[in-house]
């Protein structure tokens, strides 16, 4: 079964500061992973997919993430953090069950002046 | 504009009643979902369809109910056997379903309480 892991149900960094979020996923065949942001009561928006093209995904506001088998992991990082970019932020999978996507449990990045 | 649309965005409910979510997708997307968040908690699954007129149970089904009548439709019901509905619900559609790389688009959700 699939599962994914976000380290840290919270995250806080200076406004400027790199943005580094934790996902790791358990999976026995190549997963297909998202990151997709989410503001308070609203729904998810998809920042950015891997699917096996490219290891290093370039995604929307600035945001990117690598795509490492070795250590199973798909960080999402940003150089420099906005205050708009204070919201809650969940890694998900999907691939070996069709129609079913798997979340991690969130991690709410909060971003200081 | 092609979106999902989730109603209403805010519902009241008194408990032992049912209440029925509407979601409805211009996509043309195959594939629908229903998750159920909590603080904490992350997304959890309660039914998803992959085609109309079928649908599979996902983590937490019980006490809920769902129909897939129409390919734009995928409407959930909280039935009185749900202990706890209080929660934010979330429905969502993709192309092809997870399994095809494809990722899925959300609604704006609606918080259920129960008075």
């Amino acid at each position: 079964a699939q599962s994914v892991t976000q380290l840290g149900s919270h995250v806080s960094v200076s406004e400027g500061a790199l943005v580094l979020l934790r996902c790791n996923y358990s999976s026995s065949v190549p997963p297909y992973l998202f990151w997709y942001v989410q503001y308070p009561n609203q729904g998810l928006q998809l920042l950015l997919k891997y699917t096996s093209a490219a290891t290093l995904v370039k995604g929307i506001n600035g945001f990117e993430a690598e795509f490492k088998k070795s250590e199973t992991s798909f960080h999402l990082t940003k150089p420099s953090a906005h205050m708009s970019d204070a919201a809650e932020y969940f890694c998900s999978s999907g691939g070996t069950s069709y129609g079913k996507l798997t979340f991690g449990q969130g991690t709410i990045l909060t971003v200081h002046p | 504009d092609g979106g999902i649309t989730q109603s209403p965005k805010y519902l009241f409910r008194k408990e032992g009643q049912n209440v029925t979510l509407s979601c409805e997708q211009n996509l043309n997307h195959d594939a629908m979902y229903w998750y159920r968040q909590d603080p904490g908690q992350g997304l959890r699954l309660i039914y998803y369809s992959q085609i109309v007129n079928d649908f599979q149970k996902g983590d937490i089904a019980e006490g809920y109910s769902v129909s897939r009548e129409k390919k734009e439709s995928f409407p959930l019901t909280v039935t009185s056997a749900q202990k706890n509905p209080t929660a934010f619900y979330l429905c969502a559609s993709s192309m092809q379903g997870a399994a095809r790389g494809t990722e899925a688009f959300f609604g704006q959700g609606t918080r259920l309480t129960v008075v």
